[in-house]
């Protein structure tokens, strides 16, 4: 049962453009949300977050968007870079309004960012 | 930043021998790692939370005698696969809790042959 949901195994953008993950989550516990980023041999690393009483967040590039009576949440980035070609994790947190670090992740989209 | 050192990053082994694998938080104390394992096309999947001092937290359809913990001092915590079969080939990775969050290792990419 997959509690955490990304449907797009890979997406490919242009420089410069805009890049939009999502992830689609079940379980109405979750009441924190993160996006972690991984290269090739190397564990994941956080990225941005959110909790479920705010609807958006940004930092920089990345703009995460948490739309709860859809359960689903989606990771802008603009504009996107060749590095930011990586495999990105949505993941998600019940209880403790994030302070509870038990994670549960979706499969992962690999984005590519084409020069 | 607060850097998890996860060993070994590959390891190739023969059904029926055990491998440990270790996870080390350099220059914090971790009193929380989660062991996490990936299958091919599959998500991070929570194994166990182990806590300094105390006995892992194991998630429902993980066998604990299988997938021994310890996490005997703030800066080591080690997973052990006992008697590994070609079925536990996977992909293991370590999170140490942060007061900011959770950081992770570089994972193990662990083959039984």
């Amino acid at each position: 049962d997959q509690q955490v949901k990304q449907n797009s195994p890979s997406l490919s953008v242009q420089e410069g453009r805009i890049s939009i993950l999502n992830c689609d989550y079940t379980n109405s516990m979750f009441d924190y949300f993160l996006w972690y980023k991984k290269y090739p041999a190397e564990g994941p690393t956080f990225l941005i977050s959110i909790s479920s009483i705010k609807d958006k967040n940004e930092d920089g590039r990345f703009t995460v968007f948490l739309n709860k009576s859809a359960k689903h949440l989606s990771l802008h980035i603009v504009p996107s870079q060749p590095g930011d070609s990586a495999v990105y994790f949505c993941a998600a947190s019940a209880g403790g309004g994030g302070s509870n670090y038990k994670l549960t992740f979706g499969k992962g989209t690999l984005l590519t960012v084409n020069p | 930043g607060a850097v998890v050192s996860q060993h070994p990053s590959r390891v190739i082994c023969k059904s029926g021998t055990s491998v440990k694998i270790e996870c080390r938080s350099l220059d914090f104390q971790a009193t929380t790692m989660f062991w996490y394992r990936q299958f091919p096309k599959q998500s991070l999947m929570l194994m166990a939370t182990s806590n300094e001092g105390s006995k892992a937290t194991y998630e429902q359809g993980v066998e604990k005698d299988k997938f021994l913990i310890n996490h005997a001092s703030l800066t080591l915590s080690t997973l052990t696969v006992t008697s590994a079969h070609p079925e536990d080939s996977s992909f293991y990775i370590c999170s140490a809790r942060l007061s900011s969050g959770v950081t992770f290792g570089s994972g193990t990419r662990l083959t039984v042959v």
